[in-house]
């Protein structure tokens, strides 16, 4: 069973551009969750989904950040007009339906270089 | 989520337990204790998980007190491998009526094991 892919695994952009990164959970999992971890700190909680709906996505920046989980694909996390600041380690999860959501399982991450 | 206190970092050497400990004082009735460790530049990956009773798995062991204010995650024989950030979480699981899906992530425990 492949674990939680997410691709690419570094992304340079300019500032002004835009980065998407993307996420597919591990086999059987519906429950999406986005993190980030800037330069020497900790993961910060971005936002939760499960296909096709937002559940909780208090941890986004109000501005030029978003994410979707469609019916069919992987899930997207889309940052418009990057800043430097947007320079970080961007972290997906998965975890399965119900209540064995006990634990998330993570990806390699997307390390998001702005110059 | 109840607040956890870590040390910032300790040594251990390869071959001996690695003993860490967590404080969480406030923990509430239905807060359960994870762990998660980060191995430098990987996404998080769980460790074990409990409520009040000690756990076992084959990565490791929780000792929660009687009174579950603190918990020590063991690992019975470190190896070089286990060099990583260990977190330590305390939060209501989605499954238990817990609405805070999220994992809350503080600066975690340092863990060198040295040869």
């Amino acid at each position: 069973n492949a674990g939680v892919m997410q691709n690419p695994r570094h992304l340079v952009r300019r500032r002004g551009q835009e980065a998407r990164l993307r996420c597919s959970p591990m086999k059987g999992h519906s429950h999406v969750y986005w993190y980030r971890q800037l330069p020497e700190e900790g993961l910060k909680f971005m936002v939760y989904l499960q296909k096709e709906n937002i559940i909780d996505e208090s941890g986004m920046p109000k501005e030029r950040f978003s994410a979707e989980f469609p019916k069919e694909g992987p899930s997207i996390l889309r940052i418009q007009q990057v800043v430097r600041g947007d320079s970080a380690a961007y972290f997906c999860a998965s975890s399965p339906q119900g209540g064995l959501a006990h634990e998330q399982y993570f990806g390699p991450g997307t390390r998001l270089t702005v110059t | 989520d109840a607040k956890t206190t870590q040390p910032t970092s300790m040594d251990c050497a390869e071959g001996r337990a690695a003993n860490l400990p967590c404080n969480h004082s406030t923990i509430s009735g239905n807060e359960y204790v994870y762990w998660y460790r980060q191995i430098h530049s990987q996404g998080p990956q769980y460790i074990i998980h409990g409520l009040k009773n000690n756990e076992t798995n084959e990565m490791a062991s929780l000792i929660i007190t009687e009174d579950r204010k603190s918990s020590t995650l063991i690992l019975p024989h470190a190896t070089l491998r286990d060099t990583a950030v260990y977190y330590c979480i305390v939060r209501i699981p989605p499954y238990s009526g817990g609405s805070n899906y999220k994992l809350t992530f503080g600066k975690g425990t340092l863990l060198t094991v040295n040869p």
